[in-house]
């Protein structure tokens, strides 16, 4: 069974700087990897997508990159802002669509001004 | 183009009753998935439908079912409602597999049970 893991579980760093998100999952058979954002109540906001064949994706100020033998991920954030505050979420996609998407718990985000 | 849009935002029901919730997925998309958020557990997936045939299904008990109509709109329905079935239900929408495309996900529906 597909596991996800995120860490850190929370991080607070100060506006400007640079920072990166772990992911980690156990089965590497995986199809896609996605990142989404979450505000507090809020439904999920989707940052980037890597198909399993691509090694990164960016979006503006956000890179992330994708290491499927190893099972890891991370989500590079350039320049933070105080708008980035949010949860972020890693998923993935596996086994087929059978169990939908397996997310983390989350990396809860606070940036300071 | 409109995102995915949910109804109600919000609900309060007692144990016991049984609950709708719609999901009205992006224009042009199929597959439209569900997924349960609660604190303590994270994100769960329930179920997922692509042209009216539910495709997938988590590891729910039968008390939640859902069905999509043939304009890919989607309701999902728990019956004889318990507390810890209190959470944010999100359904999520792609243009065609779900577990190969971009998942674009509503705001939710907070379903308090009391």
């Amino acid at each position: 069974k597909q596991e996800v893991t995120q860490i850190p579980a929370a991080l607070s760093v100060p506006e400007g700087e640079n920072l990166v998100l772990n992911c980690s999952f156990t089965d590497s058979a995986i199809y896609n990897l996605q990142w989404f954002r979450q505000d507090p109540g809020k439904g999920l906001t989707s940052l980037l997508l890597i198909q399993s064949s691509q090694r990164e994706q960016t979006s503006g100020r956000l890179n992330a990159s994708l290491d499927k033998s190893s099972g890891r991920s991370t989500l590079y954030i350039a320049a933070s802002q105080p708008g980035d505050s949010a949860t972020y979420l890693c998923a993935v996609s596996s086994g087929g669509g059978a169990d939908g998407l397996t997310f983390g718990k989350g990396t809860h985000l606070i940036i300071q001004p | 183009k409109a995102g995915v849009t949910q109804t109600p935002r919000y609900l309060i029901k007692t144990r016991g009753q049984q609950v709708t919730l719609s999901c009205s997925p992006i224009s042009g998309h199929r597959s439209v998935s569900w997924y349960q958020q609660t604190p303590g557990q994270g994100l769960q997936f329930l179920f997922e439908y692509f042209s009216e045939t539910q495709r997938n299904k988590g590891n729910f008990p039968g008390r939640f079912s859902g069905r999509q109509f043939s304009n890919s709109r989607s309701e999902m329905n728990v019956s004889t409602l318990e507390l810890g079935d209190s959470a944010l239900y999100l359904c999520a929408s792609s243009s065609g597999q779900g577990y190969t495309d971009t998942q674009y996900f509503g705001p939710g529906t907070r379903l308090t049970v009391l």
